[in-house]
């Protein structure tokens, strides 16, 4: 049973360019969440996509948008990147349900802007 | 979603248990209970969770006092490669309707350090 997966694994942008980050969920599960985590900080949370709609956002400005597709993957586009975009991008997916739900995390992505 | 506070770091020696405490004293009565760890420079891993009674996996188990103000997550018999940042996060249920809340709040986390 594969995991979350994200591609690419790493990345070098210049500031200005944009990027596009890619997230496959794990079987079964219909959600996914961005998380951006700065060198030495714990992961903050972006959005989260469900019925291929954003559910639910966090204090990330409007150059961070993503999709969902009918498939459940989903992408995270950040545009006119800046220096402190610099980040390692993490994908989570779980299972909408009534109550709680779990959040598992893929490996991420390490993302350069210089 | 509730305030957590942990130590900045632990130490503890391979082979003995490892407890990892955490305050959320401003907890609501419905609010759960995580713990993921993140080795270094990998995505974070799920661990356990818990409402109000203790909870036990193949990975740890977790005590939640009465008064649910406190928690502790316990490595049984800790080895090299538990030494990760171990996160607690307090959290919100999902609404009915079968949506789901997706925020999880990360604090700092503690570093704990499993030594030989």
């Amino acid at each position: 049973d594969a995991g979350v997966t994200q591609s690419p694994t790493h990345l070098i942008k210049t500031r200005g360019q944009q990027v596009t980050l890619r997230c496959s969920p794990k079987s079964g599960h219909d959600t996914v969440s961005w998380y951006q985590q700065a060198l030495g900080q714990g992961p903050q949370f972006i959005f989260q996509y469900y019925e291929e709609e954003e559910r639910q956002r966090g204090n990330f400005p409007d150059r961070f948008s993503g999709h969902q597709f009918p498939n459940y993957s989903s992408e995270l586009n950040v545009n006119a990147l800046l220096l402190g975009d610099s980040a390692l991008y993490l994908c989570a997916s779980s299972l909408a349900q009534r109550g709680q739900e779990t959040q598992y995390f893929g490996p991420g992505t390490r993302l350069l802007v210089l | 979603d509730a305030k957590t506070t942990q130590p900045p770091s632990m130490d503890c020696a391979e082979g003995r248990a490892a407890n990892l405490p955490c305050n959320h004293s401003t907890i609501s009565g419905n609010e759960y209970v995580y713990w993921y760890r993140q080795i270094h420079s990998q995505g974070p891993q799920y661990i356990i969770h818990g409402l109000k009674n203790n909870e036990t996996n193949e990975m740890a188990s977790l005590i939640i006092t009465e008064d649910r103000k406190s928690s502790t997550l316990i490595l049984p018999h800790a080895t090299l490669r538990d030494t990760a940042v171990y996160y607690c996060i307090v959290r919100s249920p999902s609404p009915a309707g079968g949506t789901s809340y997706g925020k999880l709040t990360f604090g700092q986390g503690t570093i704990l350090t499993v030594h030989p």
